[in-house]
């Protein structure tokens, strides 16, 4: 069991916007910024989004974070086929001391 | 641009020790600054955070897998390592080695992972 709960599946039709939730609680997401990963089939975790809507570079602007509170979600506009990926969201929790990761959201476009 | 390549055995005996090594190149591994992870995946599950270093040596452990590992640096030779000891099956995971790990550093380069395999 994951310390913050992602939905296990999403998906979209091409050119479709989907949202992935990551909820968590007030040690990690409610205190700390929230990070997010791709991982391509396959293929290791990527670096995707950082202090919770930040875009390293190179990640295309279809990309986008945001978080309220406890909760924190990723949008992905513009789905594409290359978009097919499992996406984890990630924070520091205080409490813990370590951290923490969602399960995980495979994103299957249809 | 900084890349990452984990190195070690595959398989590992229960009860022993799993050593693995990461390899830095493209970036120096004392830049100020910087921590270095490791992270592991059981297989088809999510990811689980095992520890960082810095440069100077330093380190912090995940609370959970305290007990049991060590990661060192070396950074002449711009690797750094990790030591988890009384392995058993449920250590069978990728493992991953990554630059970051605070809460002010993501991780922002991953190796490409290593399978190991618990199992005698």
């Amino acid at each position: 069991q994951s310390v913050l709960i992602q939905p296990p599946s999403a998906s979209g039709t091409p050119g479709q916007r989907v949202t992935i939730s990551c909820s968590g609680g007030s040690s990690n997401i409610g205190s700390n910024y929230v990070d997010w990963y791709q991982q391509l089939p396959g293929t290791a975790p990527k670096f995707l989004m950082y202090r919770n809507n930040q875009r390293p570079s190179g990640v295309p602007d279809r990309f986008s974070g945001s978080k309220s509170g406890t909760s924190a979600s990723l949008a992905i506009s513009g789905l594409r086929s290359e978009d097919e990926a499992d996406y984890y969201c990630a924070a520091w929790d205080d409490s813990l001391r370590r951290w923490v990761f969602g399960g995980g959201t495979k994103v299957t476009v249809l | 641009q900084v890349q990452l390549q984990e190195s070690g055995p595959g398989l590992v005996k229960p009860s022993q020790t799993l050593s693995l090594t990461c390899s830095v190149s493209g970036g120096s591994i004392s830049s100020g600054g910087n921590y270095w992870s490791w992270i592991r995946q059981h297989p088809g599950k999510g990811l689980e955070w095992i520890g960082h270093i810095y440069y100077s040596g330093s380190t912090y452990y995940s609370p959970s897998l305290k007990s049991r590992v060590t990661i060192s640096i070396d950074t002449s030779k711009t690797q750094f390592s990790l030591k988890l000891t009384s392995v058993t099956a449920a250590d069978t995971a990728v493992y991953y080695c990554a630059r970051g790990g605070t809460k002010q550093q993501p991780f922002d380069h991953w190796g490409q992972g290593t399978l190991v395999t618990v199992s005698s």
